[in-house]
C-alpha cells in the first residue's frame, strides 16, 4: 500500500544532541511538509517542499533545518534540542498543481521525540 | 486573517449516541479548502473530507456527515451512532489561496470519547 512512513517511531536524544527524523513516501507526491505537535496541541506547520523548492515558516526556529534529497525522502534535523522541543513531529505528502484545488495531506504516523 | 476554531475540547458520549463536533472558520479569501482529520490514539492523522469553498453541499458517508454553512462560516461534523472506535481527537482545518501552498490552519481539536 502506498503510504507515509516515518522513522523511527519513538525518539530519544540529550539536551544539545543533534538529532534526525526521517519521512519517506511512495505515494509520489511533490509537496513534503513537517510538522510539530505538542501535547494536546494542534499541528503546527514547521516548513514544507514543494518539489525540490524549500519553505520555511516565519516562525520557525533557526535550530530547525530539512534535506530532501529525492522525491521519496525528507529529513527533519533539530541541531540542538532543546526540552521545549519535545513533541510529535509528523510528516504528510500531498500533490499539489499550479490551478488546481488544493489537496488533501496524507500523514506518516510520526515520531515522539523525547529530550532529556 | 485566517482562524479555526473548534470551541468543544472534549466531548464524551455513550455508544449508539449521535455526535456533532463544530468548527467555526475565519478567512478573507473567497476560494478556500475546508478539512476535517481523525487523529486516534496512535497519533496518525487520516484525512476524512475536503469540501471548497464553492460547494456547500452537505455530505454522508456512512455514519459520517458533514453541514458546510457560509453563512455562519461553520463546518460541523457529526457521528450518527457513535462506537468505541471512533474515540480520537478531531481538526477542523482551513486552507486558503492566500496562505502558503498547502498550509493548513488547524483549529486546537475535539478529543471525542465514546463510552461502551
Amino acid at each position: 500500500d502506498a503510504m507515509v512512513i516515518q522513522n523511527p517511531r519513538y525518539q530519544v536524544t540529550q539536551f544539545g544532541k543533534p538529532v534526525t527524523l526521517s519521512c519517506s513516501q511512495t505515494l509520489n507526491h511533490n509537496v513534503m511538509y513537517w510538522y510539530q505537535q505538542k501535547s494536546s496541541q494542534a499541528p503546527k506547520l514547521l516548513f514544507h517542499y514543494y518539489d525540490k523548492d524549500f519553505n520555511n515558516e516565519a516562525d520557525t526556529p533557526d535550530n530547525f533545518q530539512s534535506r530532501r534529497p529525492n522525491t521519496s525522502f525528507c529529513f527533519l534535523d533539530i541541531r540542538s534540542p532543546g526540552l521545549g522541543d519535545a513533541a510529535m513531529y509528523l510528516c504528510a505528502t500531498s500533490r499539489e498543481e499550479a490551478g488546481t484545488p488544493l489537496n488533501e495531506q496524507f500523514f506518516g504516523p510520526g515520531t515522539r521525540l523525547t529530550v532529556l | 486573517a485566517q482562524k479555526v476554531t473548534q470551541a468543544q475540547t472534549e466531548i464524551s458520549v455513550v455508544e449508539k449516541e449521535d455526535v456533532t463536533l463544530d468548527c467555526v472558520y475565519e478567512t478573507r479569501d473567497t476560494t478556500y479548502y475546508l478539512f476535517w482529520y481523525k487523529q486516534p490514539p496512535s497519533g496518525e492523522l487520516v484525512f476524512l473530507i475536503r469540501r471548497n469553498s464553492f460547494d456547500e453541499q452537505n455530505e454522508i458517508s456512512g455514519r459520517y456527515s458533514w453541514n458546510f454553512q457560509k453563512s455562519t462560516s461553520s463546518f460541523n461534523f457529526t457521528i450518527t451512532a457513535s462506537q468505541v472506535v471512533d474515540s480520537a481527537v478531531y481538526f477542523c482545518a482551513l486552507a486558503d489561496r492566500g496562505s502558503t501552498l498547502g498550509r493548513l490552519y488547524f483549529g486546537r481539536g475535539t478529543q471525542l470519547t465514546v463510552w461502551p
